[in-house]
């Protein structure tokens, strides 16, 4: 069953850091990019960052640039946020996503982990 | 960045009615980088249709996805309860984008 699991969620004074992780199974971890999307209380989603297969290639929302780090280690099936210089609005529940596969076009977003909520205090 | 604006904002109607969902981009997108996502209280997105209407793996055929350029469909045919919920389109192209989501709601 393709499956990912995050964790590495919690509460985090404003300015501090944080490190989410999302665990893969399932699927050539490799072969896939992945992204992190987020979702603030009661709000829609925003796509954070995303990331290749083989990890050459990352990008970011201009919310996060900066102050965020994607990241990968393909030997583990795992995947990483690194979070600093947290803000009140940089809290959410956070998602990892796999991207699925096509050959005509965007494939999508095709498996979702179930999140892992970041609370920001001051 | 490209902005997806949804509309309506939430839509009534009962069982077995037709739901029709708009996405308008502030500028052209590739329909082949237009998703369509459904999102039930206190679970993750799922997947409906990628490449603006192509379904995703085990999506029912009362979902489709239609549009190009900056105006983009999500149709439900036949509204079956479990299809109350809030959907996002998201298009790829210098960046990723999600719109703001239309409630689906029960009348």
């Amino acid at each position: 069953e393709v499956q990912l699991l995050e964790s590495g969620g919690g509460l985090v004074q404003r300015g501090g850091s944080l490190r989410l992780s999302c665990a893969a199974s399932g699927f050539t971890f490799t072969n896939y990019a992945m992204s992190w999307v987020r979702q603030a209380p009661g709000k829609g989603l925003e796509w954070v960052s995303g990331i290749s297969g083989n990890g050459d290639s990352t990008n970011y929302a201009d919310s996060v640039k900066g102050r965020f780090t994607i990241s990968r280690d393909n030997s583990k099936n795992t995947l990483f946020l690194h979070m600093n210089s947290l803000r009140d609005e940089d809290a959410a529940v956070y998602y990892c996503a796999k991207w699925g596969s096509t050959s005509c076009c965007y494939p999508g977003m095709d498996v979702w982990g179930q999140g892992t909520t970041v609370t920001v205090s001051s | 960045e490209i902005v997806l604006t949804q509309s309506p904002g939430t839509l009534s109607l009962s069982a077995g009615e037709r739901a029709t969902l708009s996405c308008r981009a502030s500028q052209s997108v590739s329909s082949s980088y237009l998703a369509w996502y459904q999102q039930k209280p206190g679970q993750a997105p799922r997947l409906l249709i990628y490449g603006a209407s192509y379904r995703a793996t085990g999506i029912p055929d009362r979902f489709s996805g239609s549009g190009s350029g900056t105006d983009f469909s999500l149709t439900i045919s036949r509204l079956e309860p479990e299809d109350f919920a809030v959907y996002y389109c998201q298009q790829y192209g210098s960046s990723l984008t999600f719109g703001g989501g239309t409630k689906v709601e029960i009348k």
